[in-house]
């Protein structure tokens, strides 16, 4: 009950394109759903969350779709750029976060 | 003007040493972490603090000990070290120890064991 599955391990998108990274929680007690965003020799900084009260955030060109009933979440990434290359890690939980195994995107320029 | 930072940001040491990673956090939070993060990138919480006092404590060999003198500094000491654990470890800090906080990440710490 305590793991998040994330996919696809790694990802490449060509610049310009939609960006699409997928989660799935089993604990259906968790009620605060982060992305993190870290870049190599980086500490992981947070990109963007969500509450389940809501189905979709937006903020910029990065939104997240979140669907209760099936317990996934998703990062969408519009206009990806070559600057967004790095790995991208969803996360769950209450008072403690579990963490996804991890994104490594790649967007070509 | 560093929010979390941790020193030393490399260790390469021994099996069998004892080593200590230091945080500070000038955000003025309540609640501090440590994160092992292994070769495969896989994060995962550790310890956590709230107000110096122990909130979470996941399953860790007991040769590592974390300890906060106040609460804008958690320490992690590691006893007897051994070849798995050799990784990066983050600490990062929180307003407070409930849902929806953003955690803030220092820039880690590769520890390597050889």
């Amino acid at each position: 009950q305590q793991q998040v599955k994330q996919s696809p391990q790694s990802l490449i998108v060509q610049k310009g394109g939609i960006s699409i990274i997928n989660c799935a929680y089993e604990n259906t007690a968790f009620d605060y759903f982060p992305w993190y965003q870290q870049f190599p020799g980086k500490g992981p900084a947070l990109l963007i969350a969500i509450r389940p009260d809501v189905s979709e955030k937006k903020e910029g060109r990065f939104t997240i779709s979140f669907n209760k009933s099936a317990k996934q979440f998703s990062l969408h990434i519009m206009d990806s750029q070559p600057g967004d290359s790095a790995t991208y890690f969803c996360a769950a939980g209450t008072y403690k976060y579990i963490f996804g195994t991890g994104t490594r995107l790649k967007v070509l320029a | 003007d560093t929010a979390v930072s941790q020193t030393p940001k490399y260790l390469v040491t021994q099996m069998g040493n004892d080593k200590s990673i230091k945080c500070e956090q000038n955000l003025g939070h309540d609640t501090m972490y440590w994160y092992k993060q292994d070769s495969k990138k896989f994060l995962k919480i550790m310890f956590s603090y709230n107000n110096k006092e122990l909130i979470i404590n996941e399953t860790v060999p007991n040769r590592f000990s974390p300890k906060s003198p106040d609460k804008a500094h958690l320490n992690l000491h590691i006893n007897s070290l051994e070849l798995g654990d050799s990784a990066v470890y983050f600490c990062a800090s929180s307003p407070d120890s409930g849902s929806g906080y953003e955690q803030y990440f220092g820039p880690g710490t590769r520890l390597t064991v050889t």
